[in-house]
């Protein structure tokens, strides 16, 4: 079963920052938070991740609580290219990097 | 591109028909695997590979499923005796196994069953 919770949908202006927010209260010590976005009839494509500390890339940042329990993916300047679902995902260091989706946020980007 | 290959993209096959997909992951990477998705849902993990081991199977897969990588490169899902319930979009994703873990996916293979 997933372990995360995110909201079913979310719109965004286009040039503006969108934030995704992610609940993961049971993650445990060893556990990374991935994020993967998938645009329509594509397959999943990685965005980023974090354990401890926020991280940053040349897609978005993420922004992970103190104690853990929730995170926030950041599109600083969405554009109409970024309307996908996006996976909050929490992985387990063991399991052979398998993956467990849950129906992730369909974010809407408009004009 | 990802560099994951998958076929074919679509297949619409009869009730009852066999159907086998293939999948070329990025060359170096030892770790390969299928997932299912359906409409409205996340992709449901089904089964992985490292090299041609196959080290972890879903309840997911049934007994009318079998995947193989035989020489631990490509790999194929072949679906038996296909149910109208089994129409759905089968994704592969290869990892080289360490670092950070990120899965490269395919654009994956849509599957309709009439």
């Amino acid at each position: 079963d997933a372990k995360t919770t995110q909201p079913p949908s979310m719109d965004c202006a286009e040039g503006r920052a969108a934030n995704l927010p992610c609940n993961h209260s049971t993650i445990s010590g060893n556990e990374y938070v991935y994020w993967y976005r998938q645009i329509h009839s594509q397959g999943p494509q990685y965005i980023i991740h974090g354990l401890k500390n926020n991280e940053t890339n040349e897609m978005a940042s993420l922004i992970i609580t103190e104690d853990r329990k929730s995170s926030t993916l950041i599109l600083p300047h969405a554009t109409l290219r970024d309307t996908a679902v996006y996976y909050c995902i929490v992985r387990d260091t063991g399991g052979g990097n398998k993956l467990t989706f849950g129906t992730g946020t369909q974010l809407k980007v408009e004009l | 591109d990802t560099g994951v290959s998958q076929d074919p993209r679509h297949k619409i096959t009869k009730r009852g028909q066999n159907v086998t997909f293939r999948c070329d992951p990025i060359s170096e990477h030892n770790r390969l695997y299928w997932y299912r998705q359906t409409l409205g849902q996340g992709p449901e993990f089904l089964t992985y590979f490292q090299n041609e081991a196959q080290l972890e199977k879903s309840r997911l897969l049934s007994d009318r499923f079998s995947a193989e990588r035989p020489k631990g490169s490509f790999s194929t899902l072949e679906i038996q005796r296909t149910e109208q319930g089994d129409s759905a979009m089968y994704l592969c994703a290869s990892n080289g196994g360490v670092g950070t873990g990120e899965l490269f996916f395919g654009e994956g293979s849509r599957l309709t069953v009439l």
